[in-house]
């Protein structure tokens, strides 16, 4: 039991480039966001979703993609890279709401670096 | 919409003492779930303690201790006989218990001297 997944664990990326972080959970949980993390500002949302087939925008989904075709993957789409997405990226995990404790499961997370 | 306020930016605690660290949050509704993570400099995010807002009963695990006010909306972490593995960031989060989304306080850092 892996957990959740996230690859790469590092990128550098030069402005305007794309490129997809990829996020896998093996608890057949139906829950799964993507959130950033600044300094000073704790994690916010990026994308969410309830489901195979079912995503949502979070506090700050522009310059981001999602998709979520299975359970168990839900991969983050830059698609024109900016020094602004210079963050740490973490995805993460639960049952949904109303079942178990409420408790999301976070992957190792990514530090992304756009120059 | 909810916030997570964690007032203290930094903290310090020698060794084998306790230190407490805020945190206040904002909500209409009456059934959410309260936590407290953990970020040690390996960035992995690690679940410390959590609280079902219908229960009135502390949570604790070990060390670790909250008190938790509803009607003042406070949501303490008590850390006892602080180790040197204790030093880390930590957040405060907010869940609501019908939702899915975290909601997370800015971070506490939190630094141990021995």
């Amino acid at each position: 039991n892996a957990g959740v997944t996230q690859t790469p664990k590092f990128q550098v990326l030069k402005t305007g480039q794309s490129m997809t972080l990829q996020c896998a959970q093996d608890m057949n949980h139906e829950y799964m966001s993507w959130y950033r993390q600044d300094p000073g500002m704790g994690l916010r949302l990026i994308h969410y979703s309830v489901g195979a087939g079912i995503t949502d925008q979070g506090e700050v989904p522009n310059g981001y993609n999602v998709s979520r075709s299975t359970t168990e993957d839900f991969p983050l789409r830059l698609l024109s890279a900016a020094p602004s997405q210079t963050s740490v990226y973490f995805c993460a995990s639960s049952l949904p709401s109303g079942q178990g404790a409420g408790e999301q499961y976070f992957g190792p997370g990514t530090r992304l670096t756009v120059t | 919409a909810q916030t997570v306020t964690q007032s203290q930016p930094e903290m310090s605690v020698q060794e084998a003492e306790t230190v407490t660290l805020s945190c206040t949050y904002d909500t209409s509704e009456s059934d959410y779930y309260l936590f407290w993570y953990k970020q040690p400099p390996s960035r992995q995010m690690i679940l410390v303690i959590r609280q079902e807002a219908y229960k009135q009963q502390n949570a604790t695990e070990n060390r670790f201790s909250v008190n938790f006010q509803k009607a003042a909306k406070s949501f303490s972490l008590k850390i006892s006989d602080s180790q040197l593995g204790d030093a880390a960031m930590y957040f405060c989060a907010y869940r609501s218990k019908y939702g899915n989304k975290l909601v997370f306080g800015a971070g506490t850092i939190l630094r141990v001297k021995s």
